[in-house]
């Protein structure tokens, strides 16, 4: 069965400093990998995604993500942050052969001045 | 464009009381989903609609009700609120049920409180 673990539940940085955000997944099928950002206050709304061909997948906001398929993991950077990319991140997966989507737990980017 | 509108914002109901959490989308999408997010959980499926005239469960629907009400509106109904049921409640919708090409949009959010 598939599921995604999000090891970090909070990421404290400072502003321009780079940022990862790790995920990692469990599946004997090959994935669909999604990230999601949750804004305070706000619904989640879709980052990036990683459906096939290049590993390494660009979002908005400068966000990016690359997929290892040998380590299962699916980690988003950020050369440098923002301000205003405070918010709550969520990865999620979805094995190609079923309707399901299951979210990580969510890790929590805190931007500091 | 309003996308996918979520009310009450907030609610506080005591164990036992009934009531129904209401969804309205404007984008014409076919399918929508009711999530419930709690702390150190994540999101968790509580129903799907699929398209216009079904409904599905999903990973968590015990004490919950669904109904379509017709392409926009996918409302959310606790019979008999119990404290477990203490939570942020999310609506969604997606164009397709195909989530590889499909994002899901979702609402602000619903935070309900049962004492």
């Amino acid at each position: 069965a598939q599921s995604v673990t999000q090891l970090d539940s909070q990421v404290p940085v400072f502003e321009e400093a780079p940022v990862e955000l790790r995920c990692n997944y469990s599946s004997s099928v090959s994935v669909y990998l999604f990230w999601y950002v949750q804004y305070p206050n706000q619904g989640l709304q879709l980052l990036l995604k990683y459906l096939s061909g290049s590993t390494l997948v660009k979002g908005i906001n400068g966000f990016e993500a690359e997929f290892n398929k040998s380590q299962t993991s699916f980690h988003l950077r950020k050369p440098s942050v923002h301000i205003s990319d405070t918010a709550e991140y969520f990865c999620a997966v979805s094995e190609w052969n079923t309707d399901k989507l299951i979210f990580g737990t969510g890790t929590r980017l805190q931007v500091f001045p | 464009n309003a996308g996918v509108t979520q009310t009450p914002k907030f609610q506080v109901l005591k164990t036992g009381q009934s009531m129904t959490l209401q969804c309205a989308q404007d984008m014409n999408h076919n399918s929508m989903y009711w999530y419930r997010q709690d702390p150190g959980m994540g999101l968790r499926l509580i129903y799907y609609s699929a398209s216009e005239g079904t409904t599905d469960k999903g990973e968590v629907p015990n004490g919950y009700n669904v109904s379509r009400l017709n392409k926009r509106e996918f409302s959310l109904r606790l019979e008999s609120a119990a404290p477990s049921q203490t939570s942020v409640y999310f609506c969604a919708s997606s164009e397709r049920f195909d989530r590889t090409n499909s994002p899901l949009h979702f609402g602000n959010g619903t935070r309900l409180t049962v004492t």
